[in-house]
This record gives C-alpha cells, structure tokens and sequence, in this order.
C-alpha cells in the first residue's frame, strides 16, 4: 500500500532563517506530488506541484522554492523565511493524471516568529 | 475552472443526515464536482466525485442537479468524526485541485 510521509510535524523557526521541509511517497512510482499551505482560518493554497523528477511548476511567485531530487522525493524550501510563511504545509500525491483522488500527508504546522 | 459557492458553515444532529449544498453555476462540460473534508489538523480527504449522475459509496452520496448547476453531499448518518470542513471543487480531470473555505459541518451530540 501506497503512504506519504512528512518531517518535521511542527516547527518554529525565526525571521529571516532557512527553510527545508521534506516529503516522501512510498509504494508507488512516478506520481504527481504538490505542496500545498493553509494559513490559519484559510483554505488550502496550491505552492507548487510536480509530475516528475526535475520538473516543478509554480503556482504563486513568493519566497519559496520546491525540489523533485529524486521521484518520490519532494523538498520545499525557502532561504528567508518571512512572517508571513507561517502555516500547515501539507503535501499530497497522485497517480498520474487521475488527479480526483490526491493523498494527504499528515502536514507541517510552521510558526514563524 | 468553475468557481464554486459553499455556506461558510452548518450544523447537524448526530445520526441525522448531513446535506452540504454546493453551487457551481459557470460549470462546463468537462468539469467534474469533487468533494473532499478535511478534519482539524490533518490532511484533506477524498470523499466523491461526479459528472452528471448522482454517485454513492460507502462515506457519501453526490446529488448533481440536471443542468449540473449545484451539488448536494450526504452524509446518511452523520456522526460526531464527520465533523470537518467540506470543500466542493469542481475543475476537468487533469487539471489541478484549488480548494477554497469549504463549509465547517458540526455534527452536534
């Protein structure tokens, strides 16, 4: 069976520090993986998605950045954080193009401070 | 993508049925109703999808009005854990997922 995983659970990380944040799919091979955040009271936003190794599209122009090293494997990064990063960062995946049923990991909740 | 319109939130008697409303007025052809909750602190979840007939299975039922203009979920019984916030979506097969404020179902004792 296919499970996602995401390191850390929490973090806080002050203004203006390096960001990595890690995820992983196993039991699969070659899916579409997504970051995605949610800021506190919000709905979910879509950060940057990936349908392969070394392709990333980006969703919304900000401070952040995403990886795909290897293909189950997707990292997103910032080298400043802001503020305004601050959030539950979740990371999903699907097979394919059937994108109607994407799989969750269980999230990062960032505080930034 | 169809815009979609969802109550900001709603209540149920446990053991009732839960009926989340959904309108996607400027829906297409091709655009699928995608239903997905997502519970405090965790990840959301699928529950159904649609295109034109009505869908059921073993979490839900998706009623798709005849000119696919709204959607209403069913939850037949709903009980305490189904409390969470619904998102409807609806966007072509392929294309990528935005959720927006969903509707906050509280399932009350």
């Amino acid at each position: 069976s296919q499970t996602i995983h995401q390191w850390p659970a929490t973090l806080v990380q002050p203004v203006g520090s390096p960001l990595s944040l890690e995820c992983t799919v196993e039991g699969t091979s070659n899916p579409n993986l997504y970051w995605y955040r949610q800021a506190a009271g919000r709905g979910l936003q879509l950060l940057f998605y990936s349908v392969g190794i070394g392709q990333i599209s980006s969703e919304v122009p900000q401070n952040l950045s995403a990886s795909r090293p290897q293909d189950r494997q997707f990292i997103l990064s910032s080298k400043k954080l802001l503020l305004s990063d601050s959030g539950f960062y979740l990371c999903a995946w699907t097979k394919g193009q059937a994108t109607y049923e994407q799989y969750f990991g269980p999230g990062t909740r960032l505080t930034v401070t | 993508d169809a815009k979609t319109t969802q109550p900001p939130s709603m209540d149920c008697a446990e053991g009732r049925a839960a009926n989340l409303p959904c309108n996607h007025s400027t829906i297409s052809g091709n655009e699928y109703v995608y239903w997905y909750r997502q519970i405090h602190s965790q990840g959301p979840q699928y529950i159904i999808h649609g295109l034109k007939n009505n869908e059921t299975n073993e979490m839900a039922s998706l009623i798709i009005t005849e000119d696919r203009k709204s959607s209403t979920l069913i939850l037949p019984h709903a009980t305490l854990r189904d409390t969470a916030v619904y998102y409807c979506i609806a966007l072509p097969t392929g294309n990528q997922f935005y959720f927006g404020t969903g509707t906050s179902l509280t399932v009350i004792p």
